[in-house]
C-alpha cells in the first residue's frame, strides 16, 4: 500500500515552453501533496504544499506564477512548469500524506527528470 | 547554518559491517524524525520513523533520536551491498503543515 505515481518520469522540452507533472496517490486518499525539487548530489528542495481543494502554499523564492500548482481530487496534483528555461531543469519529486494515518509520514513518488534544451 | 546538517560521504565499507549515519538539527521544534533510503534516479523511500526521543528498531536497521543532544542516527546492522544508496535523514515539527526538513543526505557504498 501507500503508493504514490509521478508521470512522466521523464521530459525533455524546448526553453519557452510548459511542462506539466502529474502525481497520484494510487491506494490513498491524500488531502495533503508536497512538490519538492533535486539538484544533482543535492538534498530536496521543497517548493511548495499543494492541498486539495484549496491554493498551494509556495515556499520563500519559489515563483507561484511559474509552478502552477492544482490539487483537484484527493489523489491528484499537478505541478505545471511555465515558460521553462534551462535552470529549471531538476529533479522535481512529489510526496504524498496519507489522510488516514495519524502521524506525520509522507510517501514519496518515483520523481520527474526535467531537461529545458 | 542549515537547519539539517548530514556529512555527504561517500561512505565507503565491507560487506557485512556496521554502519553508522547521523544527522546533526537546530531547530528544537522538531518532533518527527525520519531516514528515507534513496536509489540514484529514484524517489526516496521511508525506511525509519521515529516520534521524540528514544530507539527504534526494524530488522537490520535501528534509529536513535537524542533530542538533547539534537542528534539522530541511523545504524545499519550486516549491511549487504544492495544498501548502497543515498540515506536522507527528515524532520518535521508538531504542526499543521507537516512539511519535512531534509539534510543533505549520505552516499553510502557497501563493498561485496
Amino acid at each position: 500500500g501507500a503508493v504514490v505515481s509521478q508521470h512522466p518520469s521523464w521530459v525533455i522540452c524546448k526553453s519557452g515552453t510548459s511542462v506539466k507533472i502529474e502525481c497520484r496517490s494510487l491506494d490513498f486518499q491524500a488531502t495533503t501533496m508536497f512538490w519538492y525539487r533535486q539538484f544533482p548530489k543535492q538534498s530536496l528542495m521543497l517548493m511548495a504544499t499543494s492541498n486539495e481543494g484549496s491554493k498551494a502554499t509556495y515556499e520563500q523564492g519559489v515563483e507561484k506564477d511559474k509552478f502552477l500548482i492544482n490539487h483537484a481530487s484527493l489523489t491528484l496534483s499537478t505541478l505545471t512548469v511555465t515558460s521553462a528555461h534551462p535552470e529549471d531543469s531538476s529533479f522535481y519529486i512529489c510526496s504524498a500524506r496519507d489522510s488516514g494515518r495519524a502521524y506525520n509520514e509522507q510517501f514519496f513518488g518515483p520523481g520527474t527528470r526535467l531537461t529545458v534544451l | 547554518q542549515k537547519e539539517v546538517e548530514q556529512d555527504p560521504g561517500p561512505l565507503s565499507v565491507p560487506e557485512g559491517a556496521i554502519v553508522s549515519l547521523n544527522c546533526t538539527y537546530s531547530n528544537s521544534a522538531f518532533q518527527y524524525f525520519m531516514w528515507y533510503r534513496q536509489y540514484s534516479r529514484k524517489g526516496p523511500e521511508l525506511l525509519m520513523y521515529t516520534y521524540s526521543s528514544g530507539n527504534k528498531e526494524d530488522g537490520r536497521f535501528t534509529a536513535q533520536v537524542d533530542k538533547s543532544s539534537k542528534y539522530i542516527s541511523l545504524f545499519i546492522r550486516d549491511s549487504q551491498p544492495s544498501d548502497s544508496a543515498t540515506y536522507l535523514c527528515a524532520m518535521s515539527a508538531d504542526t499543521g503543515r507537516r512539511a519535512l526538513t531534509f539534510g543533505s543526505g549520505t552516499r553510502l557504498q557497501v563493498q561485496p
